[in-house]
């Protein structure tokens, strides 16, 4: 069965704050595809990246990194120096053939950044 | 760089009153995906069309029915309208069907029924 956990409901951090955001799937494909969107208070869903199963590198952009581990099925985004702009809900997902390549999506997790 | 286009952005209907929503792909994408989400929910995925013809089907209630046209734009109807059809409503596109391709979402439309 294809599941996405995400076990942070809510999070609040202090501005300049480092934070990760949780993501936990199950799959019994081999072949997967992982993928973080975030939705800010405005409501539209904002694609942030893709990271196929075969490629366990991790990546960087500006602020915002992630780290995926295949031995622990887990693809975690961390925010470094936080800004009240990263204020959002973000959403951890998977596709899969067992999805039907349907995006299968993660609870979500609401992040405050305080100022 | 051009992103998907939804119309309207907000809409009001009352009960059992039809509504129609409308989604323009980015350029050159080909894959249209329609989700549904409920307040402090994921969105779940309602249908899908590639080049056309409907592609994959979710959990898009009878009364909904959707189609994408040769200019590759979407529209998904809704009849009879239920107070739990208010939600935010997306349309996504993709260069491909495939699952590789990421899903670019629009602004959506929130829908309210009264």
């Amino acid at each position: 069965a294809q599941k996405v956990t995400q076990a942070q409901t809510e999070i609040s951090v202090v501005e300049k704050e480092d934070v990760t955001l949780d993501c936990v799937y199950e799959t019994r494909d081999t072949t997967y595809y992982l993928f973080w969107y975030k939705q800010p208070p405005s409501g539209e869903l904002v694609f942030l990246i893709r990271r196929n199963s075969f490629d366990e590198q991790n990546e960087i952009s500006g602020r915002y990194s992630w780290n995926f581990q295949k031995s622990t099925s887990s693809f975690n985004f961390t925010i470094t120096a936080s800004q009240v702009v990263d204020s959002a809900v973000y959403f951890c997902a998977l596709k899969s053939v067992d999805s039907n390549y349907q995006l299968i999506w993660g609870a979500g997790t609401k992040l405050i950044i305080k100022p | 760089a051009a992103g998907v286009i939804q119309s309207p952005r907000h809409l009001i209907k009352e009960k059992r009153e039809t509504a129609t929503l409308k989604c323009y792909p980015i350029p050159r994408h080909d894959t249209v995906y329609w989700y549904q989400q409920g307040p402090g929910q994921d969105p779940q995925f309602l249908i899908s069309f590639y080049e056309k013809m409907q592609s994959d089907k979710g959990s898009i209630p009878d009364r909904f029915s959707a189609q994408q046209f040769s200019d590759y734009h979407s529209e998904l109807n809704m009849s009879s309208l239920e107070l739990g059809d208010s939600a935010l409503y997306f349309c996504a596109s993709s260069q491909k069907s495939g699952p590789a391709y990421e899903q670019y979402f629009g602004p959506g439309t929130r829908l309210t029924v009264t």
